[in-house]
Order: structure tokens, then sequence, then C-alpha cells
């Protein structure tokens, strides 16, 4: 069963500095992984949509990265502001697990002014 | 495109009462995904839709517990008795393709006191 684990849980950075979220999983037999954002009481918002065959993919300030075989991804945000405030979630759609997306816990980020 | 569109955005009921929740999907996409996200367990797939037909409904809870899909355009999760452990909020998502990227409505916040 696929698990998905994402470190820190929670994350504060002052505004313009570059930062990391990490999200990995158990098993590299993987289709896709999505990146999210939710802010407070709000829906999820698609950030970013990584192939099994890509390695990464860049929108804006944000890059996201896939290493399949090590179980990793990692969502990169340059020179952060505060509006980037947030709770960042990956999900990750498994080969045998039919159209079922495995969601991580989320990282909650914080960039203060 | 509006996105997808839940209602009502919010709903307080009592215990034993009759919940319904209501989706209307991305125009075109023909997937159609109900979640629950709480703080114990985070996000859950609770029941997907191909072409309106329900494909794997694994992760509903219980009998208590219904989901529906008349037409392309519209959904609805019913719990039917409600109990206050069934709090949580309820977001519906939408596809092209049951491996695509998955966009969210804005979720529904289901009190049962």
């Amino acid at each position: 069963k696929q698990e998905v684990t994402q470190i820190p849980a929670a994350l504060s950075v002052p505004e313009g500095e570059n930062l990391v979220l990490n999200c990995s999983f158990t098993d590299s037999a993987i289709y896709n992984l999505q990146w999210f954002r939710q802010d407070p009481g709000k829906g999820l918002t698609s950030l970013l949509l990584i192939q099994s065959s890509q390695r990464e993919q860049t929108s804006g300030r944000l890059n996201a990265s896939l290493d399949k075989s090590s179980g990793r991804s990692t969502l990169y945000i340059a020179a952060s502001q505060p509006g980037d405030s947030a709770t960042y979630l990956c999900a990750v759609l498994s080969n045998n697990a039919g159209n079922m997306l495995t969601f991580g816990g989320g990282t909650r980020l914080m960039v203060k002014p | 495109d509006a996105g997808v569109i839940q209602s009502p955005r919010h709903e307080v009921t009592e215990m034993g009462q009759e919940v319904t929740l209501r989706c209307k999907p991305i125009s075109g996409h023909d997937y159609l995904f109900w979640y629950r996200q709480t703080m114990m367990r985070g996000l859950e797939l609770l029941i997907y839709f191909n072409n309106n037909v329900p494909i794997d409904d694994s992760g509903m809870p219980e009998d208590r517990f219904s989901a529906k899909m008349p037409n392309a355009s519209f959904s609805t999760l019913k719990i039917q008795p409600s109990e206050p452990r069934d709090s949580a909020v309820y977001f519906c998502a939408s596809s092209m393709g049951g491996r695509g990227e998955q966009f969210f409505g804005p979720g529904t916040r289901l009190t049962v006191l």
C-alpha cells in the first residue's frame, strides 16, 4: 500500500528566502505526482503535475522535481513571499491504485514579512 | 470555466438528519471524485465516477453514505442519518481522464451536532 510522507509538517521562513518542501513515497511504481496548495478554509489548487517519465516541472517561481527510484519529490519555491503562506500537499497516483490519489499530510508554510 | 462548484459551502445539522452535498464538475471532465478531509485522517477518497458510473466506492465509510451522478454535470453525496463523526470538509474534484490532473472545488464544511 502506497504511503506518502511530507516533512516537515510546518515551516516558517522570512520573506525572500528560497525554500524546498519534501515529499516521499514508499512505492516507486507511480503514474504521476501532483502538488497542491490549500489556503485555510479553501479547496485545493493544483500547482504542478509531473508524469512518471518526467524529472521536473516549472511554473513561475515554483519548480517540482521527481526521483522515482528514490521515492522522492521536492517543491522548490524561489524568492518566497507572504502570499505563499499556505499548506502544500503532494499526492501520488500509483500504477496499481486505479485512479486513486494518495495524499501526504501536507507542509504548513508561513512566510513572514 | 467556473471550475468545480460545490454547494452548500457550510452545513450545520443535528445528529440523525439527512444531509445532501452537491457538486458540478468542470464541463468536459469525465471523472468525478468525492473526498473527505479531517485533521485526524487527512484527505480520503470516498468514491469516484467515470462517465456518470460509480467505479470504486471502497472508501465510503458505511451504508449511511451514498453518492449518485444522474448526469455529466451533477453529483450528490448523501449521508442518512448523519452522526457527529461525519463532521469534516467534503471536497469534489474532477479530471479529464482518470489519471489526469484533478481540479478541486471549494469544499463543503459539514458540522453535525
